[in-house]
Order: C-alpha cells, then structure tokens, then sequence
C-alpha cells in the first residue's frame, strides 16, 4: 500500500480563520512533506520532518503551523492567511532510514484545495 | 545546488504519436532522478524513476526514461500516446546525500484525438 490521505479535499476558510490540513499514511515512513502548489507550477516544499522532528522550514510564514504526532500523523495548522496562500497543499511522505532523505522516492497524496476568502 | 530544466512547458501530441518529454539537470554528484505525473486535481503520482544501474527505466502506463550521464538528461517516452496520457508532467532530481528534491517546471501534455 502506497497511499497518503489527506483531508478534507477542498476547504473554503475567511482571513481570521483557523483551521487544520490533516495528512496520514501508514506505510511505516519516517519522513513526511508539506509542499505547496500553485497552480499551474511545481510543487515548493514548506517543511520536512524526520523522525517526527522538523528537520526543514523553508521559511514559512508562522500563520502556517506543521505538527507531527506520530510518525503516521502530519497536519497543517493555518491562521490568519492571506488570499494569496489559496492553492493546493500537497503532503507526501518517505522511508526517510536514518535521515537520509534524498534517496527516496517520495509519495505524495492527493492534495487538499484551499481557498482564502 | 541542483538544477531541473524541462524543455518546453507545453507539449502537444496526435493521439498514438510519440510522447517526448524532455528533461535535463545539473548536478555534481551522481542524480537520483524521477517523472511524476499529475492530473488535473489530484496528487503527483509517481511514473519511474533511476537512482543507479540499468539507464533505460521502465515505469508505469507505457513510458520509459533514459539516463544519459553524458548529456545530463533523463527524458520521458512513451511509444503511443493515449488519451489519458494528458496531464502534467513533472521531472525531479536529488543528490543522494540531501534532504531535497528539486522539481523542474512542468510539462502539459495535450494529446489530440
């Protein structure tokens, strides 16, 4: 089994909202992704963690807060956003074995479509 | 720091026609490689992808990429294309000893009946 779910698929949220992006695999990987996509474009990493502890913040505004639980676990918790952070949010996840991450394959889920009004 | 280009953002193909999707990279370390394919909405799916021995790698659907050390390139084939070939096509690579992908810009596939 090689999937990542994400939830919800879409989400339609005001400028002082909160709100969470959920993302869950089971496939006993290590590391898991947080990109976002604009559309049209390629994906941007956001944040990296391995070993459920954030190994990379590609400088990120705070008002998007990652949380890792568990090692199956990853979510997105988002505060404040502006209109210009509507698109898509990817999570994806590797082995990440002993934190050698750029061997890896990296499986992505589906995505959930944000909209900031 | 690694580099992806993909040559042509727009590709568009008869239907049964060759699919070429062309990518190149710098790099000063060996490459791990990869295409991933998305459809409109969805997720990145992963099509193939090379990180050492045979250079001809077969992936899923029907494609089939090529490392070329010599040329720095790892370009995507499909004999036929189909229908439901069209969507964008994303070509990455990684070092190995980073924590990183980098991703090229996209190619859309447009495959005309």
């Amino acid at each position: 089994d090689t999937e990542v779910t994400q939830t919800p698929k879409h989400l339609v949220m005001g400028m002082t909202n909160k709100k969470s992006l959920k993302c869950e695999q089971h496939m006993g990987h290590r590391a898991m992704y947080w990109y976002k996509q604009k559309a049209k474009k390629p994906p941007e990493l956001m944040f990296v963690y391995s070993y459920e502890k954030l190994s990379i913040n590609e400088s990120v505004p705070s008002r998007f807060s990652p949380e890792c639980p568990n090692s199956s676990l990853l979510n997105l918790h988002l505060h404040a956003l502006q209109p210009e952070d509507s698109a898509l949010y990817l999570c994806a996840s590797s082995q990440g074995l002993a934190g050698r991450l750029g061997t890896d394959t990296q499986y992505f889920g589906p995505g959930t479509r944000l909209t900031v009004l | 720091a690694q580099s992806v280009t993909q040559l042509g953002s727009h590709v568009s193909v008869s239907e049964g026609a060759l699919v070429l999707l062309r990518c190149n990279y710098s790099s000063s370390v060996p490459p791990y490689l990869f295409w991933y394919v998305q459809y409109p909405n969805q997720g990145l799916q992963l099509l193939l992808k090379y990180t050492t021995g045979a250079t001809l790698v077969k992936g899923i659907n029907g494609f089939e990429a090529e490392f070329k050390k010599s040329e720095t390139s790892f370009h995507l084939t499909k004999p036929s294309a189909h229908m439901s070939d069209a969507a964008e096509y994303f070509c990455a690579v990684s070092e190995g000893t980073g924590n990183q992908f980098y991703f090229g810009t996209g190619t859309s596939l447009t495959v005309i009946p």
